[in-house]
This record gives C-alpha cells, structure tokens and sequence, in this order.
C-alpha cells in the first residue's frame, strides 16, 4: 500500500520569497511517480509538477522545483519568487508504476502575504 | 484543447435518495478516474474507467458505481446517499499512453447530502 504524508498543515510566505513544502511517502513499488499538485479556492486541481522516481535528477517548473530524496523517501517542493497567485491547498501524491490511482496527502495550505 | 468538465457544479440531495455525477475527458484523454475529496482532506480515489472497463477500484461500497461511454465520457453513481457522502467529487482523465500518465483534473462537483 501507498502512503503520503505533509507534515505541515499550514505554511506561509512573503511575496517573492521562497519557500519548501514537505512531502514523504512509502512504496513498495519498485516503479512509481510523483505529484504535486495545486487547489486554488476554485477547486480545481492543477498539476505543478511531475517526477518519475527512476530519474536522479529533480524536477523543475519554471519557479517551482523538487528535492527528491528517494532513499529517505521525500519528496519537497520548493517555490521560489513566491507569487499572491500562489496562494493555494498543495498537495503531494503519488502513483504506482502499473496502476494510474493516485494517493494523496492531506495538503499543505499556503498563505502568501504581500 | 478542451479540458475536463464536470457537472453539475453543486448538488443539494437528501439521504436515502440517488444521484449521477457526469464528466467528460479532456480530448485525446481514453481514461477516467474518480476521487472523494472530502472537507479538510485530499481526494480518496474511488474508481478508474479505461476504454469502457472498471480498471481500479478504491475502497468504496458497492453503492459507489460508475459508467464509461464509447466518447470516453463518464458517469458516477451513488446510491442510498448517507450524509458522509458529502464531499467534493473530482474526475480525471488522462492519454494512458505509457503506465503512468498525469491526470488532469476537472473543477468538481459539490453535493451536499442533508
């Protein structure tokens, strides 16, 4: 079974600085993808970014960015220049290989203040 | 492109009753998942349609069933609605071209169960 998990039920930022939010998981998938994905107030869920687990090298999204370290299983996204337009629920996810079902953590809410 | 769409937006139903969620993928899009996003919580995945075949199952009572058409448009039904039914209800779709491909989200639909 798939688990993941955000520690941090709230963050907050001020604009155009920078901030990371946590994310660890636990597989035993050999093969397996990871997620972040952003829900503004409207609801809709817009990916951010996509890592294959295979890949060494860490995903990257204009200013958004992972530390994918697969041995401790952690997955953290970092928003760099922070936005008000970032302001959202993020949350992290993650796929089997042989399976498009996506786990879910609880979300991280971030605040950016001007 | 279009993107996925859901409707309706919002649903006001009474327990006991039954109700019928419908999306539509977005273009070139063959698969459709299900999510339960209750209040405060990330989305639980319900159930995944592939080419017109339940592919996926989350841990949802057999009151939770679901429809895929030859457009690759979708339906999800619930029955004997219970007041904990109440909850954001999310589709996905995506190309499943390779194993695992990005789901793409629609805005949702609210249904209230009183």
């Amino acid at each position: 079974a798939q688990t993941v998990t955000q520690s941090q039920p709230e963050m907050s930022v001020q604009e155009a600085e920078t901030v990371t939010l946590s994310c660890t998981y636990d597989t035993s998938e050999s093969d397996y993808y990871l997620f972040w994905y952003k829900q503004p107030p409207s609801r809709q869920m817009i990916l951010v970014i996509r890592q294959e687990a295979y890949k060494q090298q860490n995903a990257t999204e204009n200013r958004f960015s992972v530390n994918f370290q697969k041995a401790a299983k952690s997955f953290s996204l970092k928003i760099s220049d922070s936005q008000l337009g970032d302001a959202a629920m993020y949350f992290c996810a993650s796929a089997g290989g042989g399976s498009e079902k996506l786990v879910f953590g609880k979300g991280t809410k971030l605040t950016v203040n001007p | 492109e279009t993107g996925v769409t859901q409707s309706p937006t919002h649903l006001i139903k009474t327990r006991g009753q039954q109700v019928t969620l419908r999306c539509s993928s977005q273009s070139g899009h063959n698969t459709v998942s299900w999510y339960q996003q209750a209040l405060g919580q990330g989305p639980q995945f319900i159930f995944q349609y592939y080419r017109e075949e339940e592919n996926g199952r989350g841990n949802f009572p057999p009151r939770f069933s679901g429809l895929q058409f030859p457009n690759y448009s979708s339906e999800l039904n619930v029955n004997a609605l219970e007041l904990d039914d109440s909850a954001l209800y999310l589709c996905a779709s995506s190309p499943r071209r390779r194993n695992q491909e990005t789901q793409y989200f629609g805005p949702g639909t609210r249904l209230l169960v009183l």
